[in-house]
């Protein structure tokens, strides 16, 4: 089974810029969480997807924001890019019990210069 | 919302010694405590979770501890080899929802040789 892909894996932008990640979770699983990872905050949750529907959200300012696709796929959105945007962006995808395993993707690094 | 604490930030032990890792949480109505692993330049996975219904399990070496009174839980390796070198993160449920965690700040384990 295939585990959890995120695209790009790598990316530079510039301030002020915006940019569009992208998480494919394990197939059958219908929930997606995105957390930011850098070394000052540590792992910090940004917001979750469950059938469509966003059903938590972080502590994060408007500029994030995300969606889910009919088929589970989700993208999550950061507009007017600030230095401090620059981190880890991990997804995980789990089966959408209330307690259970994420299986995190290997992230989408974000440098802003 | 959730407040997880973790100690200590760094731990070196000698190989085949043991290792223990602290964390307080603040929520009383958490009820599922997960650990996982970040091993350098991967994704965090999930090595021993626990819920508030028992107040230990073990996993071959790894072993995790559960004090509801005190809302503190621990992990154990024990016997441990280079391979257990990593980062380690516990976490607790946030608003109730197991996908949205609230992480420790994470320990970096170094198994020396």
């Amino acid at each position: 089974k295939a585990g959890v892909t995120q695209t790009p894996r790598y990316l530079i932008k510039t301030r002020g810029q915006q940019v569009t990640l992208s998480c494919s979770p394990i197939s059958g699983h219908r929930s997606v969480s995105w957390y930011q990872q850098t070394p000052g905050q540590g792992l910090q949750f940004l917001f979750e997807y469950f059938s469509e529907t966003q059903r938590n959200k972080g502590n994060f300012p408007g500029r994030f924001s995300g969606r889910q696709f009919s088929n589970s796929r989700s993208e999550m959105n950061v507009s007017t890019l600030e230095l401090g945007d620059s981190a880890l962006y991990l997804c995980a995808s789990s089966q959408g019990a209330n307690t259970g395993e994420l299986f995190f993707g290997e992230g989408s690094r974000l440098t802003v210069l | 919302g959730e407040n997880v604490e973790q100690h200590p930030s760094t731990l070196s032990v000698q190989e085949g010694d043991s290792a223990v890792i602290k964390c307080t949480y603040s929520d009383s109505a958490s009820n599922y405590f997960p650990w996982y692993k970040q091993e350098l330049g991967k994704r965090p996975q999930l090595i021993i979770d626990i819920r508030s219904n028992v107040g230990e399990k073990k996993d071959q070496r790894i072993a995790v501890t559960l004090n509801k009174t005190a809302k503190h839980f621990s992990l154990h390796i024990t016997e441990t080899q280079p391979e257990d070198s990593a980062v380690y993160f516990c976490a607790a449920p946030s608003s109730g929802s197991a996908r949205q965690l609230t992480f420790g700040s994470g320990t970096q384990l170094t198994v020396l040789p």
